[in-house]
């Protein structure tokens, strides 16, 4: 596609209740990350993948927090048993390489009440 | 731990002014300096830097990065509503792959 897409772009959940937010990198893009921003922060690095192999996982905040990619393109991001300090906007971001400059996404807004 | 910090923090001009922002670094293995524009949601990329004192310009903007002081600017001429925006700029070192990131500058021009 022409961008890096996102879905959903707004997610409304209860407390403990899991949830799934996808990411269609930039087409031959085989770089992709997940960053999260909280309300006036700076974004926060999740993990990347480079190919379908995520090298680092060590932005994930906890062990409710995965990430998968399959076929070197989509990705999801699940966080299990949502709590209320994970509503953030969850931003994916693509790259040619992983030297090479980030494309993002419109993001995802999660909203845990 | 790679560090970046931005000011002023946030920054309100007249249209028409010249803007200049400011970012400073810790980096261990430095790779590249990013500026991003974040209006909304998505940040948009404006440049990549990886040597110092060559310019990068497009349009009314331009960047410049010195390596020796650890720190980038980004300038803004003539400046128009539509460049109020959150500037975001990031770092990466060659020891890992991700970005770090700044809280940004917060920039609105007023008409």
């Amino acid at each position: 596609g022409a961008g890096v897409s996102q879905s959903p772009s707004n997610k409304v959940t209860e407390k403990g209740k899991d949830v799934e937010l996808r990411c269609d990198p930039i087409s031959g893009h085989t770089a992709l990350y997940w960053y999260r921003q909280s309300l006036g922060q700076g974004l926060e690095f999740l993990i990347y993948f480079q190919g379908n192999s995520a090298p680092d996982k060590s932005g994930l905040p906890s062990d409710r927090f995965s990430a998968e990619r399959t076929g070197g393109s989509v990705s999801t991001l699940t966080i299990q048993r949502t709590q209320q300090e994970d509503s953030a906007v969850y931003l994916c971001a693509s790259a040619r390489g992983i030297y090479n400059e980030q494309f993002f996404g419109p993001g995802t807004r999660l909203t845990v009440l | 731990e790679d560090k970046v910090v931005q000011s002023p923090l946030s920054l309100v001009v007249h249209e028409g002014d010249t803007v200049t922002l400011n970012c400073s670094y810790e980096v261990t293995n430095f790779r590249s300096l990013l500026w991003y524009k974040q209006e909304k949601k998505a940040p948009t990329f404006l440049f990549m830097l990886t040597s110092s004192g060559i310019e990068k310009k497009s349009g009314r903007l331009s960047s410049i990065l010195d390596k020796k002081e650890l720190f980038s600017i980004l300038n803004i001429t003539a400046t128009q509503t539509g460049d109020s925006a959150v500037y975001l700029c990031a770092i990466s070192n060659f020891g890992n792959e991700k970005l770090t990131f700044g809280t940004g500058t917060r920039l609105t021009i007023i008409p």
